[in-house]
């Protein structure tokens, strides 16, 4: 069974701009969360998504926002990019919400200049 | 709100036993987890702890204290490959709709020859 992926792998933006990015989770899995993780803060909780709905939502600005598609992909964007945004986006999947267990993509390196 | 702590770094030879210790404080705690990160690579699951008590999982343990808000990972027999990040991320409900992990900063385990 394939694993989850997140494309694109590397990015780079300039400040001001916004970026979307994909997750596929594995095939089955209908939970999908999002982390932001940075060097020393460890990993950051975004948003969850259950069937097209947010479920949960981390400590972030609105400027990043998520939505999940019927097929269970998700996507997440980021408007209005500052530098403190430069960072390794991770996309998880899970059967279900809540689940300990959580099955984590490659992640999406996020670099704003 | 919710916190937990770990040490930011451990070093061990080969062949030895480390063990790597978090703290936390949340609300509406159900377990805590372990994850295994190694450079430029995904988080992978190691173990979840819902009860007191030592789980067992070939090479690695870990054990959780609700009374005391504490777990610990517990690596034997260290290989060069166990050189990686590790997190624990507390599962619990912090007013969402759904359950969330939140994780700590990680500790980052060197293995030397």
């Amino acid at each position: 069974k394939a694993g989850v992926t997140q494309t694109p792998r590397y990015l780079i933006k300039t400040r001001g701009q916004q970026v979307t990015l994909s997750c596929s989770p594995i095939s089955g899995h209908r939970s999908v969360s999002w982390y932001q993780q940075t060097p020393g803060q460890g990993l950051q909780f975004l948003f969850e998504y259950f069937s097209e709905t947010q479920r949960n939502k981390g400590n972030f600005p609105g400027r990043f926002s998520g939505r999940q598609f019927s097929n269970s992909r998700s996507e997440m964007n980021v408007s209005t990019l500052e530098l403190g945004d430069s960072a390794l986006y991770l996309c998880a999947s899970s059967l279900f919400p809540s689940e300990e267990t959580q099955y984590f993509g490659p992640g999406t390196r996020l670099l704003v200049l | 709100g919710q916190s937990l702590e770990q040490p930011s770094e451990v070093t061990a030879v080969e062949g030895a036993i480390v063990q790597i210790n978090c703290t936390y404080q949340t609300s509406g705690f159900y377990g805590l987890s372990w994850y295994q990160q190694h450079d430029g690579g995904a988080p992978t699951f190691l173990s979840y702890n819902a009860l007191d008590g030592l789980e067992e999982t070939g090479r690695f343990s870990s054990f959780l204290s609700r009374s005391d808000s504490y777990g610990y990972l517990l690596l034997q027999e260290l290989q060069m490959k166990d050189s990686a990040s590790y997190f624990c991320a507390v599962l619990g409900n912090y007013g969402g709709a759904t359950n969330k992990l939140i994780f700590g900063t990680g500790t980052l385990l060197a293995v030397q020859p």
